[in-house]
């Protein structure tokens, strides 16, 4: 079965530091991996993908995500954070099989001054 | 693209009531998927259409629940008694897919916020 694993509910940081989200995945199938980010009440914006290629993915807003096989992991990082990046991350596993996107349970970054 | 619309924004019941969420896609996308979110349970799939047909309904908690997407611009999801139980946030996404390709990348609208009194 394929499933996402966010390690961390929560991820307090300082401003202007840097930031790492974990994310793991379980699949037997090639595999498309996506983070979302949600800002409070709003809907979920596509922040970078991984479909093939490079597995050093750059997405909107300074983030990049590494796609690392060996390891089943698709880590978001931000070399220096703003208070405007506190929001709810996603990662997602995109199912060819079944069609669905297979989302994590989220991690919050509160960015604090 | 004006990306997908969602009505109402918010939206305030009384248990018993009908309630009907509605969205409109991203011109030119064939999928659509109703999500619900809550802090509990998190982001879940309720239904999703293809071509205008429901292709997997197996996140509909119960038949309360229905989803209908009568032509390829519009899709209701419908909640008939609603009870203060339904209460979330639910989404409407969209995407252009086709099958065996990557890119089937699905775009969110804002949600609408369903509080059932």
């Amino acid at each position: 079965a394929q499933s996402v694993t966010q390690l961390d509910s929560q991820v307090p940081v300082f401003e202007e530091a840097p930031v790492e989200l974990r994310c793991n995945y379980s699949s037997s199938v090639s595999v498309y991996l996506f983070w979302y980010v949600q800002y409070p009440n709003q809907g979920l914006q596509l922040l970078l993908k991984y479909l093939s290629g490079s597995t050093l993915v750059k997405g909107i807003n300074g983030f990049e995500a590494e796609f690392n096989k060996s390891q089943t992991s698709f880590h978001l990082r931000k070399p220096s954070v703003h208070i405007s990046d506190t929001a709810e991350y996603f990662c997602a596993l995109f199912s060819s099989n079944t069609g669905k996107l297979i989302f994590g349970q989220g991690t919050t970054l509160q960015v604090k001054p | 693209d004006a990306g997908v619309i969602q009505s109402p924004r918010h939206e305030v019941t009384e248990m018993g009531q009908e309630v009907t969420l509605r969205c409109k896609p991203i011109s030119g996308h064939n999928s659509l998927f109703w999500y619900r979110q809550t802090m509990m349970r998190g982001l879940e799939l309720l239904i999703y259409f293809n071509n205008n047909v429901p292709i997997d309904d197996s996140g509909m908690p119960e038949d309360r629940f229905s989803a209908k997407m009568p032509n390829a611009s519009f899709s209701t999801l419908k909640i008939q008694p609603s009870e203060p139980r339904d209460s979330a946030v639910y989404f409407c996404a969209s995407s252009r897919y086709t099958s065996g390709s990557t890119k089937n990348i699905q775009y969110f609208g804002a949600g609408t916020r369903l509080s059932v009194l």
